[in-house]
């Protein structure tokens, strides 16, 4: 079935470095790819999303690029601010149209 | 725009008792999702309902787990009797018609605890 794989948190970083976030997956035919991010104390919200491959999701200057080839949505952000301090979780739908969700990455930004 | 709305915020109950949620979707949004995250895990799909049918609820454990959505708006999910691995956050979700590329908007979800 249809899965996804997150690197494992928590990731710490300093004010203004730049973050990677890695997701892989398995599926069939051509999922849809999102990343979902859970501020504290909120629900689950849509950070970005790519439906086909090589597509690039942005959104608040997170970015992702869908690469088929090796089957991965990696989440990067060139700068991180206190305010990045979430869970993102990486997400797929596939034939079933069901999404999938990661473990999630809890990322602690600190000044 | 009113979000999903989900209430309670937090249960605590005892195992074998019984316990419901409740689920508020956006107006208008066909499809409602129930969603299970155990701490540690992300969210796994319970069952999906567009209007008043279910789509999908081959990992609802059937035997304890029973949701409903009668008037195709609000839905109610029940488990009886619980058992402590039901402990998790269950989030309730929304989207306007259920496509695959659609965004998915979530309540602040249910904290539930069976000691």
């Amino acid at each position: 079935g249809d899965s996804v794989t997150q690197m494992e948190g928590p990731v710490t970083l300093s004010e203004e470095a730049f973050l990677t976030i890695n997701c892989t997956y398995t599926a069939t035919g051509y999922p849809s790819l999102f990343w979902y991010v859970q501020y504290p104390g909120e629900g689950l919200q849509l950070l970005l999303k790519a439906t086909k491959a090589d597509d690039k999701g942005s959104n608040k200057g997170f970015e992702a690029t869908y690469r088929k080839e090796t089957t991965s949505f990696h989440l990067e952000k060139g700068s991180v601010q206190v305010s990045d301090s979430a869970v993102y979780f990486c997400a797929l739908t596939g034939t079933a149209s069901k999404l999938t969700f990661g473990t999630g990455t809890r990322l602690q930004v600190t000044l | 725009e009113a979000g999903v709305a989900q209430s309670p915020r937090y249960k605590i109950i005892e195992k074998r008792q019984s316990v419901a949620f409740w689920c508020n979707p956006i107006s208008g949004h066909a499809t409602l999702y129930w969603y299970q995250q155990i701490l540690g895990q992300g969210p796994k799909l319970l069952i999906q309902f567009q209007n008043n049918g279910v789509v999908d609820d081959s990992q609802l454990p059937k035997d304890r787990f029973s949701a409903e959505r009668l008037k195709g708006v609000d839905s109610t999910l029940k488990i009886q009797p619980a058992k402590l691995e039901d402990s998790a956050v269950y989030l309730c979700a929304s989207s306007p018609m259920g496509g695959a590329n659609e965004k998915l908007f979530f309540g602040s979800g249910t904290q539930l605890s069976v000691l």
